[in-house]
């Protein structure tokens, strides 16, 4: 079974840290991008993070740009989120999700990626 | 940045109705429009890739149109299980942008 499982969330302090995992099983987790998503309390979805395949690539919604980390280890089948310097703004459940992507095109080839494997998410309250 | 609105922000429909969801991007994303179910407390479900393309396992009263700017979600025929809210994506470029969402609500 084709599986997603978050972890690490909680209750920390403005300014503190946090890292979340996801657990992935069931697909070949290498040959995916990955990517974070958040929604805050009674809000809509809100991207985060992608990475690519290799860890090579890289991107990041201007409000976590030089806070949160995302990574990866293939080996493991996991995938990261480093988050340092908190804010309450952070608060918000944490979905990690694999991208899928459809390839269309005979000479030249056109990806359209989208999020077809979702975890269940992990609570990230930032409170003092 | 591309913004993408949706509309209705909510709508109340019955058992059996014809439901249409609009999603709008703020400049032409091609066909690179994806949409997404969430139940409360629940993640999202992929519905419908690439403007049109059914996810498998996904029923087929879900369908999807348009391309460049202006997009559809259509359910053709209501059911319970369906009351819930839509989410468009563009994957043209990032940052990815979701829309503000739509509730359908039992009437």
């Amino acid at each position: 079974e084709v599986q997603l499982v978050e972890s690490g969330g909680g209750l920390v302090q403005p300014g503190g840290s946090l890292r979340l995992s996801c657990a992935a099983s069931g697909f070949t987790f290498s040959n995916y991008w990955m990517t974070w998503v958040r929604q805050a309390p009674g809000k809509g979805l809100e991207w985060v993070a992608n990475i690519k395949q290799d860890g090579s690539e890289k991107y990041y919604v201007d409000s976590v740009k030089g806070r949160f980390a995302i990574s990866r280890d293939n080996a493991m089948n996991s995938l990261y989120l480093q988050m340092n310097s908190l804010r309450a703004e952070d608060t918000a459940v944490y979905y990690c999700a694999r991208v899928g992507a459809m390839v269309r095109g005979v000479v030249d080839y056109y990806y359209y990626y989208y999020m077809d494997v979702w975890g269940t998410g992990t609570t990230v309250t930032v409170s003092s | 940045d591309i913004q993408m609105t949706q509309s209705p922000s909510s709508l109340s429909a019955s058992v059996g109705d014809r439901v249409t969801i609009t999603c709008r991007a703020s400049q032409s994303i091609s066909s690179y429009l994806n949409w997404y179910q969430q139940k409360p407390g629940k993640a999202p479900k992929l519905l419908i890739f690439a403007a049109s393309s059914l996810q498998s396992g996904v029923p087929s009263r879900f369908s999807g149109s348009g391309s460049g700017t202006d997009f559809t979600l259509t359910i053709t025929s209501l059911q319970p299980e369906d009351f819930a809210t839509y989410y468009c994506q563009q994957s043209y470029t990032t940052p990815v942008a979701f829309g503000q969402g739509t509730k359908v609500e039992i009437k």
